[in-house]
């Protein structure tokens, strides 16, 4: 299926610094949802944004759900070496059930 | 809340056997559940969307008679990988939805190893 553009594909950041990265879409989304996934393990949801313009916190992380619904952002504020992983973004898709995930953002923190 | 549970964790088998998948959501019940294989460095790759009393969904491409699924109740679904082969070795997770803004949360994988 469908899958949506997400950047960069990896970084690689001193320890301490913050990190942006994005997704895009040409489709409009309902829903934007940002995972983590550690090696070997399943996604754990971050931050889930339902609707357009939100802008939800969970800690040292940021997300927003953008105006025209078709893409959103995730910020990490003084990266730890945890942070360590692949982000992933999901959208469901104003259409129906049909839920889309990113190609992934591969993070390494330099301690 | 919103835990999802994968059992094994991970299997090996031979070539010709069958392996079971199980994924159950153990605080909420789940109307939607889905599977997903990933590659290693990849991104997940939908299966199939697993709804319960009914007949799964399978996305193009896969084969829905080597990959069974059952969703029998509320809380779990069940994947077959019937007759296993080499190439379907590889991480498979399954994933269920919550609440009608349909957020999926993911079990924790199953490796699967076919020698």
């Amino acid at each position: 299926g469908q899958q949506l553009n997400q950047s960069p594909q990896s970084m690689f950041i001193q320890e301490g610094e913050d990190v942006s990265m994005n997704c895009t879409s040409s489709s409009i989304f309902n829903t934007w949802l940002w995972y983590k996934q550690d090696p070997g393990e399943g996604p754990v949801l971050l931050i889930a944004l339902y609707k357009a313009g939100e802008l939800t916190s969970n800690g040292r992380l940021t997300a927003q759900f953008g105006i025209t619904r078709k893409d959103s952002f995730l910020n990490i504020s003084a990266s730890i070496p945890s942070d360590v992983g692949i982000y992933f973004c999901a959208g469901l898709s104003n259409t129906g059930n049909q839920f889309y995930f990113g190609t992934g953002t591969s993070l390494t923190v330099i301690p | 809340g919103a835990v999802v549970s994968q059992h094994p964790s991970r299997v090996i088998c031979k070539s010709g056997t069958s392996v079971k998948i199980e994924c159950r959501s153990l605080d909420f019940q789940a109307t939607t559940m889905f599977w997903y294989r990933q590659f290693p460095k990849k991104s997940l790759m939908l299966m199939a969307t697993s709804n319960e009393g009914s007949k799964a969904t399978y996305e193009q491409g896969v084969e829905k008679d080597k990959f069974l699924i059952n969703h029998a109740s509320l809380t779990l679904s069940t994947l077959t990988v019937t007759s296993a082969h080499p190439e379907d070795s590889s991480f498979y997770i399954c994933s269920a939805a919550s609440g009608t803004q349909g957020t999926q949360y993911f079990g924790p994988g199953t490796r699967l190893l076919v020698l």
